[in-house]
């Protein structure tokens, strides 16, 4: 079975400082990860996907996330954050062929002055 | 410039007395998904339409319906609201299958009362 865990439900970090949002998987098969944010009541965006080759993937907003095959994680990175950048960060992952996305719980960043 | 668009943002029902969502695309996309996502939950796959091939997720209840008359709309119908059923319900489109960016509409909140 296919799964997605984000190992943090909320992250507070201050302004200008890096951030490092966890998220692992499983699934025995090879996947397609994401990540998306949501900001208050609004639909999800996606900041970035790994689909195949490099396994470093940069996104939008100065996000990126590295795929770890063998620590079966793919974890969302920024070096300096903004207080627009608090929101709920969504990781998730599907399977070739498929259409179905199974989203993680969520972290919610929120980013102090 | 919108791209999914959903009507209304804030819908209020009564417990048992049925609605509909609706859900709109300029993006010409083959693919339609319906969300469910509660508060502070992931989004949850109801189902999708490949352009008219409709695929229902095996746990979603029967209550819940969907209508897909073009290529641009799509309709949520709930035939007998609960209180569990109060949520925010995102559409997406994709173009094709899961590793295709999803764009997600703003959501409709419902509140059952």
């Amino acid at each position: 079975a296919q799964s997605v865990t984000q190992l943090d439900s909320q992250v507070p970090v201050f302004e200008e400082a890096p951030v490092e949002l966890r998220c692992n998987y499983s699934s025995s098969v090879s996947v397609y990860l994401f990540w998306y944010v949501q900001y208050p009541n609004q639909g999800l965006q996606l900041l970035l996907k790994y689909l195949s080759g490099s396994t470093l993937v940069k996104g939008i907003n100065g996000f990126e996330a590295e795929f770890n095959k063998s620590q079966t994680s793919f974890h969302l990175r920024k070096p300096s954050v903004h207080i627009s950048d608090t929101a709920e960060y969504f990781c998730a992952l599907g399977r070739g062929g498929g259409f179905k996305t199974i989203f993680g719980a969520g972290t919610r960043l929120f980013v102090k002055a | 410039d919108a791209m999914v668009i959903q009507n209304p943002r804030y819908q209020v029902t009564q417990f048992g007395k049925p609605v509909t969502l609706s859900c709109s695309q300029t993006l010409n996309h083959n693919v339609m998904y319906w969300y469910q996502q509660k508060s502070s939950q992931a989004p949850k796959l109801l189902f999708h339409y490949y352009d008219k091939d409709f695929n229902n997720e095996a746990d979603t209840p029967d209550n819940f319906q969907s209508r897909r008359p073009n290529t641009s709309f799509c309709f949520l119908d709930i035939r007998s609201p609960g209180l569990g059923d109060a949520a925010m319900y995102l559409c997406a489109t994709s173009r094709v299958g899961v590793t295709d960016t999803q764009y997600f509409g703003p959501g409709t909140r419902l509140t059952v009362l």
